[in-house]
């Protein structure tokens, strides 16, 4: 099975202070995906990647930004955090287009 | 514009009961895939059926049916006989040029 995982399950961090959220998967996938997911508005796709060193904007990218150097790693990187960032954070990757994704167990973070 | 709709936020229903999650989605490609994920308390979105766009055959996979209607664009998910356990947000995505756009969500309570 594809494993996708998220490296904290719960972050607490300071407005403004730059934040990292790192995400690996075990099975050669090319496509990885950062969700945000909120109460009443469902998953929101903030960045994606189709190869390494590539990436995409989705549709909440204001904000955050991607790194990856590597095909089985995906980062988030918050450059200065503020309040409305508090959220779940749910990485996933698929194998192409029509594949299934495979989720992460979930980051939720909260700034203060 | 592609989206997907799921007008009911939550549903509450009592064991044993069947219960139908509704899903519209909307797009202008003939070629798309269709998803149902589940998210139990435990916060991990589980993989439950994707459909293509040219396969309208409605599935059954033990209490799970889904009804696929490209006529009215809708794609809806059934649990006959629920169970407590059943009891989770359920959401229905549309894969299209590779972005997995999701609904908002249906909240499931099964009470015993």
């Amino acid at each position: 099975d594809v494993k996708v995982t998220q490296s904290s399950r719960y972050l607490v961090k300071r407005t403004g202070e730059k934040v990292f959220l790192e995400c690996v998967q075990d099975m050669d996938h090319e496509n990885m995906f950062w969700y945000r997911q909120d109460p009443g508005l469902g998953l929101r796709l903030i960045y994606f990647s189709y190869d390494v060193k590539m990436k995409e904007k989705g549709d909440i990218p204001e904000g955050y930004s991607v790194s990856r150097e590597k095909k089985e790693r995906f980062s988030l990187i918050l450059e200065s955090a503020s309040t409305n960032q508090t959220s779940m954070y749910l990485c996933a990757s698929s194998s192409g287009q029509g594949g299934s994704y495979t989720f992460g167990s979930g980051t939720r973070l909260t700034v203060v | 514009a592609q989206k997907v709709t799921q007008a009911q936020t939550e549903i509450s229903v009592v064991e044993k009961e069947d219960v139908t999650l509704d899903c519209v989605y909307e797009t202008r490609d003939t070629t798309y895939y269709l998803f149902w994920y589940k998210q139990p308390p435990s916060g991990e979105l589980v993989f439950l059926i994707r459909r293509n766009s040219f396969d309208e055959q409605n599935e059954i996979s033990g209490r799970y049916s889904w009804n696929f209607q490209k006529s009215t664009s809708s794609f809806n998910f059934t649990i006959t006989a629920s169970q407590v356990v059943d009891s989770a947000v359920y959401f229905c995505a549309l894969n299209q040029g590779g972005k997995l756009i999701f609904g908002q969500g249906t909240e499931l309570s099964v009470k015993p």
